[in-house]
């Protein structure tokens, strides 16, 4: 089993609607969810990060944990063309702060 | 405030040849990571540093792949002799502390032929 898995996509949904990315990992102690987003040829750059069991939202974007399910989630409100990039999802484990990445999941928005 | 800054952007070798990578992180930021992207794949951490000393470099092939931070700042990252395999993006990241948000450069796009 991997220990971060995302659906590789590609996610294509029309424009103005909600975007839904998934994300499960398989240590059990994880501690901190980032989502980035990675548009083509650049480098990943921090959308959002959740510790805890619940909702966080920011602006259109809303990340969600479920450590019990070892789940977690962005959604994107309101989607945009120029929201169509790579969203990788990263799992810290321990106090060194490793990131493990999973594949990522291209979403296209269609105008 | 200043990025993560790398160079170059783009290097093209043969196999078997060396190669060396350049980051200089964030000012004040404490740990450096240097990662391997290979295309379609998400970011795979190669070491990690903390100032000067290595924390983690569970996953760099140390019969080719050597990193140095030695004043604490800048870090090389060289490839000796390189492989077909090793054609990615390789990333550095810096954060203020081991457990703070990471901080992308724009990475250096390695081919290998």
């Amino acid at each position: 089993q991997k220990e971060v898995e995302q659906n590789s996509g590609p996610l294509s949904v029309p424009e103005g609607a909600i975007a839904s990315l998934n994300c499960t990992y398989s240590d059990r102690g994880s501690q901190s969810f980032f989502w980035y987003r990675q548009y083509s040829g650049k480098s990943p750059e921090l959308i959002m990060f959740i510790y805890s069991n619940g909702d966080k939202e920011d602006g259109r974007f809303t990340a969600q944990l479920n450590k019990a399910s070892q789940y977690v989630s962005l959604l994107i409100r309101d989607s945009q063309p120029s929201d169509s990039a790579t969203y990788l999802c990263a799992v810290m484990r321990g106090s060194q702060g490793n990131l493990i990445f999973g594949k990522g999941t291209k979403l296209s928005v269609k105008p | 405030e200043a990025g993560v800054a790398q160079s170059p952007r783009y290097k093209i070798i043969e196999k078997r040849q060396s190669v060396a990578f350049w980051c200089n992180p964030i000012s004040g930021h404490a740990t450096l990571y240097w990662y391997q992207q290979i295309l379609g794949q998400g970011p795979k951490l190669l070491i990690q540093f903390q100032n000067n000393g290595v924390v983690d470099d569970s996953q760099l092939p140390k019969d080719r792949f050597s990193a140095e931070r030695l004043k604490g700042v800048d870090s090389t990252l060289k490839i000796q002799p390189a492989k077909l395999e090793d054609s990615a993006v390789y990333l550095c990241a810096s954060s203020e502390g081991p457990t703070d948000t990471q901080y992308f450069g724009p990475g250096t796009r390695l081919t290998v032929l």
